[in-house]
């Protein structure tokens, strides 16, 4: 079965407001990225942080993890209309496994 | 200037037809993937692909195959194509395996009929 499960499955927010997203995985990583996908595009890499980090920072995004928990979470602030897209972790798991989450789908409204 | 582009961006075709998506980057990467996302937006890796190896999902059909003809090239062929097998299919490619980021492709999207 799939490594990353994402939650919330869908998220809307005020233009301004904070986006928080999380993924749970199930095994032990190297690392885990984030991608973002806007409608009808491919996914773009927003950010990597590895086993060894707990919290990472690029512009208006801040990822943490904790590997105890198996679990990362992602959070926008100050959100755009234009953050509006899907969001997927992905995990660089033990024994050569690179699995995607099952995604958020954010919409910013205006 | 396009980093990882995918041909066509658009694929009709019928059950049974043999197929093939073309995929090149110009990053000077070692390893290439494909993907496979299905209707629900879920994400599966099909295969990775380096110079000295290939590492395939097990779950991926023999019916699929990746060709590289070159470093910079990792085609798809899809033989005896059946309905299921619609989807959009991504390459990507990265510095090495998995430890790096993955730079996507703007997608392909299959349709069986």
């Amino acid at each position: 079965s799939q490594q990353g499960e994402e939650d919330p499955q869908a998220l809307s927010i005020q233009e301004g407001e904070n986006a928080t997203m999380n993924c749970s995985y199930k095994t032990s990583i190297n690392n885990l990225q984030w991608y973002r996908q806007n409608s009808g595009r491919g996914l773009v890499h927003l950010i990597l942080i590895r086993s060894n980090e707990r919290e990472k920072h690029s512009g208006r995004l801040r990822v943490t993890l904790d590997t105890s928990k198996k679990s990362s979470s992602l959070l926008i602030t100050a959100s755009r209309a234009a953050d509006t897209a899907s969001y997927f972790c992905a995990t660089d798991a033990s024994g050569n496994q690179f699995y995607f989450g099952t995604g958020t789908s954010l919409t910013v409204i205006p | 200037d396009t980093a990882v582009s995918q041909t066509p961006k658009y694929l009709v075709t019928q059950m049974g037809n043999d197929k093939s998506i073309k995929c090149e980057q110009n990053l000077g990467h070692d390893t290439m993937y494909w993907y496979k996302q299905d209707s629900k937006k879920f994400l599966k890796i099909m295969f990775s692909y380096n110079n000295k190896e290939l590492i395939i999902n097990e779950t991926v059909p023999n019916r699929f195959s990746p060709k590289s003809p070159d470093k910079a090239h990792l085609n798809l062929h899809i033989n005896s194509l059946e309905l299921g097998d619609s989807a959009v299919y991504f390459c990507a490619s990265s510095q090495r395996t998995y430890s790096y980021e993955q730079y996507f492709g703007p997608g392909t999207r299959l349709t069986v009929t």
